[in-house]
């Protein structure tokens, strides 16, 4: 049982270039999450889909955009990345609402210069 | 914004004592979670606490919640080396269907 599942690792990228972050999770959640994590700021929610077919905007979605692709498939997309995107970004997901823990992926390790 | 605000910012004990972590948050909530983050891993559920809950155990964890005072804490007793992580708290809204707030962590290293 993998949990949730993140790929790629680590990504370096150079101003303007774009990318997608994957993120699939097998425990049959309805709501997934996206969160950058940045030395000193905690956790920041991006986006998030509380079930498949809705996604919503986070505390800090700008230069971002998501995609729910299915129930499993959650993916985050830089259009044109900045060097401020550097960052951990981490996928999360939950049964459903209130009252449920998240489950994490081990994050993506993203570098832009 | 962050909703919670963990406190101290960082701890360094000796294997053995126990270790207390404070967590302030600032509106109404349904539950608060404990997460811990090993070094360069994802972050892992502790516990949850409900708002009509005042205290919980999970092994080594107890956990506190004060809804009038808005803070809660986490206490790991008998500490060890491998407790050295981040630990973070977070919140549920008391309505809607807002995600979790994370506060800033606490820095905890265990000294064996």
């Amino acid at each position: 049982n993998a949990g949730v599942t993140q790929t790629p690792k680590f990504q370096v990228l150079k101003t303007g270039q774009s990318m997608t972050l994957q993120c699939a999770q097998d425990m049959n959640h309805n709501s997934m999450y996206w969160y950058r994590q940045d030395p000193g700021m905690g956790l920041r929610l991006i986006y998030y889909s509380a079930s498949e077919g809705t996604t919503d905007k986070g505390e800090v979605p700008n230069g971002y955009n998501v995609s729910r692709l299915n129930k499993r498939e959650f993916s985050l997309r830089l259009e044109s990345a900045a060097p401020s995107q550097t960052s951990v970004y981490f996928c999360a997901s939950r049964i459903q609402g209130r009252n449920s823990p998240l489950h994490f992926g081990n994050g993506t390790r993203l570098t832009v210069t | 914004s962050q909703q919670g605000e963990e406190d101290p910012q960082a701890l360094s004990i000796q294997e053995g004592e126990n270790a207390t972590m404070n967590c302030s948050y600032k509106t109404s909530i349904n539950n608060l979670q404990w997460y811990r983050q090993n070094s360069g891993r994802g972050l892992v559920h502790l516990i949850l606490i409900r708002s009509n809950e005042r205290e919980k155990h999970s092994g080594r964890l107890r956990v506190t919640l004060d809804t009038s005072k808005k803070s809660s804490s986490l206490l790991i007793t008998a500490s060890r080396a491998a407790d050295t992580a981040s630990y973070f708290c977070a919140t549920d809204a008391n309505s809607g269907n807002t995600p979790l707030v994370f506060g800033k962590g606490t820095r905890l290293s265990v000294i064996a």
